[in-house]
């Protein structure tokens, strides 16, 4: 079945910093791929999203560019702030068969950005 | 526009209670899931509904979950009774249609604690 692997963490930054966070994925076919983000106290948001293979999603100064070949949909940032501290979710949503429209979700990774 | 909404927020039970907790999607969005979020991990599939046809319940337990979409609006998700392995957090999503590419908006969740 379909399965998305994140990065260990959690990930501690200071302000200003690069941010990586892996994720890939196994799925057959095309799935679309999701990050979600969970601020404390908060439900669940949609960062960014990428439908197709070497697209590129981006916002709020995330980006993420869908590569088919290396099965993966890895988020960066080119300089944190203390308010992106929060957990963040990679997901795929499956294109055919049971998995279909289906969201399966990494286990998430804790961000912490201190000033 | 209106969230996903959801209630109640917080919930703390005795064990072998019943429990029930209500979900109101986005206006105009037609599928509508139920997922389970254990501590540390991310958001599980229980159901899915097409308006009011549950197209996708394998994951949910049903000898003691159960949910409805009674006029293809809102829904409810009940267990009955409830185990110690029950608490988590419920997260009620909804789409405008079930398509991989359409995002999933989620609601802030119920959190179970079953004493």
């Amino acid at each position: 079945g379909d399965s998305v692997t994140q990065m260990e963490g959690p990930v501690t930054l200071s302000e200003e910093a690069f941010l990586t966070i892996n994720c890939t994925y196994t799925a057959t076919g095309y799935p679309s791929l999701f990050w979600y983000v969970q601020y404390p106290g908060e439900g669940l948001q949609l960062l960014l999203k990428a439908t197709k293979a070497d697209d590129k999603g981006s916002n709020k100064g995330f980006e993420a560019t869908y590569r088919k070949e290396t099965t993966s949909f890895h988020l960066e940032k080119g300089s944190v702030q203390v308010s992106d501290s929060a957990v963040y979710f990679c997901a795929l949503s499956g294109s055919g068969g049971t998995s279909y429209g289906k969201l399966t979700f990494g286990q998430g990774t804790i961000l912490t950005v201190h000033p | 526009e209106a969230g996903v909404v959801q209630s109640p927020r917080y919930k703390i039970i005795e064990k072998k209670q019943p429990v029930a907790f209500w979900c109101n999607p986005i206006s105009g969005h037609n599928t509508l899931y139920w997922y389970l979020q254990n501590l540390g991990q991310g958001p599980e599939l229980l159901i899915r509904y097409e308006n009011e046809e549950a197209v996708d319940d394998s994951q949910l337990p049903k000898d003691r979950f159960s949910a409805e979409r009674l006029k293809g609006v809102d829904s409810t998700l009940k267990i009955q009774p409830a185990e110690l392995g029950d608490s988590a957090v419920y997260l009620c999503a909804s789409s405008q249609g079930p398509i991989p590419q359409e995002t999933q908006y989620f609601g802030p969740g119920t959190r179970l604690l079953v004493l």
